[in-house]
């Protein structure tokens, strides 16, 4: 099947920084790529659609300014958490849809902001 | 309302025994999908098993079947034979539209245990 990765799988930061987090279709073209949160024990939460080459559609709730979505080009979307503090700690995880419709998800990324 | 609806928060199950883990859902669309998800303490999401909404029998993949009743808007997972490795959370999922693009709605997940 379909492989996507995340990059990096834990990433661990001081309050204040950006991270960047990295979602890749690996044997396919991904025209739309989605954004979930999960926190521990609870169910994903969608917090945006990325679609390549136009600007990503947030859900209400989800500060755009805060989580920078870029879909550059068709394997590759990134998210940014911008100036991190201790409550966007999370579980991200990225799924793409292929070409053919089907989507895929990523093994996600576990960010703990210290 | 919520789009898909996982009553049970937690589930034990003797190995080698069935379990069934509930699932209810809600939407006006005529046309879904309905798709379960085991999750391991790694994370990442693995796809069990799936049920479109015009399928006139349910699903079923080796180890895991579909009770889908469209009728009380139900699709429950049914595991036999649970395996230690079963343990895990489980969620139910659903995809509105014709468009498999369309994004997940996931219900709130099962911790299921198997005890050996």
């Amino acid at each position: 099947g379909a492989v996507v990765s995340q990059h990096p799988s834990r990433v661990i930061c001081k309050s204040g920084t950006s991270v960047k987090i990295e979602c890749r279709s690996l044997d396919f073209q991904a025209t739309t790529m989605f954004w979930y949160r999960q926190f521990p024990k609870k169910s994903l939460m969608l917090m945006a659609t990325s679609n390549e080459g136009s600007k990503a559609t947030y859900e209400q709730g989800v500060e755009k300014d805060k989580f920078l979505i870029n879909h550059a080009s068709l394997t590759l979307s990134t998210l940014t958490v911008t100036s991190a503090h201790p409550e966007d700690s999370s579980f991200y995880i990225c799924s793409a849809r292929a070409h053919y419709n089907e989507q895929f998800f990523g093994p996600g990324t576990r960010l703990t902001v210290l | 309302a919520q789009k898909i609806t996982q009553t049970q928060p937690g589930m034990f199950v003797q190995e080698k025994e069935a379990v069934t883990l509930d699932c209810t859902y809600d939407t006006s669309d005529p046309s879904y999908g309905l798709f379960w998800y085991k999750q391991p303490s790694s994370g990442e999401m693995i796809f069990l098993i799936y049920q479109g909404s015009y399928d006139q029998q349910n699903a079923t993949e080796g180890r895991y079947s579909l009770n889908f009743q469209k009728a009380r808007k139900s699709a429950n997972l049914v595991i036999s034979a649970s395996q230690l490795g079963d343990s895990a959370m489980y969620f139910c999922a659903m995809r509105e539209g014709r468009n498999t693009g369309n994004q997940f709605y996931f219900g709130t997940g099962t911790s299921l245990t198997v005890i050996p």
